[in-house]
């Protein structure tokens, strides 16, 4: 079935160490997209990347790395430089801007700092 | 930020009850989106709005715009408990495209 698959679902971090949190998609889309939702909360906009190779800083990179070397993956480092980084993490990914920018959604990633 | 806001944060209702929600935003838009979300899951898309449409509808979903006051509004008509979600308005802008930004949400509650 064609779709965005995150992984892992469930992820604890100790304090100090980066992780990278996988995301994958079969739709062939163009554009993908990272975002932080904490609990209760709206989603905030971490990365995006329009094509390969290409990405920009959305209103919460500081803390995050990503790359773009395949069109199909779009991997969230989490760097021991984010203070705070106990949240859910949503990838998303967007077709041709001709079928307008609706967005599609992976299940997400729970990251928990322990 | 052009974030869009929605109101109201929680909403309560009654099975067989009426649900509506609010968006506005700041900046000029191409579209709007409105997403569900349910608890710990991926949001899915409901329904696009352009920014040349002042009205859409899709099954019980009733989406309207208003580009003067850069506000839209999400009607569920004839709530079920299942509709028991929270919902998201999301807008990318004239200027920055592919940047979607989605506002902090409305938690809705459906009564059985």
């Amino acid at each position: 079935d064609g779709g965005i698959t995150q992984s892992p679902k469930y992820l604890f971090r100790k304090e100090g160490q980066n992780v990278t949190l996988s995301c994958e998609q079969n739709l062939n889309h163009d554009a993908m997209y990272w975002y932080r939702q904490d609990p209760g909360q709206g989603l905030r906009l971490i990365y995006y990347s329009q094509i390969v190779n290409d990405f920009q800083k959305g209103d919460i990179a500081e803390g995050y790395s990503v790359s773009r070397e395949k069109k199909e993956s779009f991997p969230l480092t989490v760097t021991s430089a984010q203070k705070n980084p106990t949240a859910f993490y949503l990838c998303a990914s967007r077709r041709d801007r001709s079928s307008g920018n609706t967005i599609y959604f992976g299940e997400g990633s729970w990251l928990t700092v322990v | 930020s052009q974030q869009g806001e929605e109101d109201p944060q929680a909403l309560s209702i009654q099975e067989g009850e009426n649900a509506t929600m609010n968006c506005s935003y700041k900046t000029s838009i191409n579209n709007l989106q409105w997403y569900r979300q349910n608890s710990g899951r991926g949001l899915v898309h409901l329904i696009l709005i352009r920014s040349n449409e002042r009205e859409k509808h899709s099954g019980r979903l009733r989406v309207t715009l208003d580009t003067s006051k850069k506000s839209s509004s999400l009607l569920i008509t004839a709530s079920r408990a299942a509709d028991t979600a929270s919902y998201f308005c999301a807008t990318g802008s004239k200027t920055s495209y592919d940047k979607v930004i989605f506002g902090p949400g409305t938690s809705l509650s459906v009564i059985p």
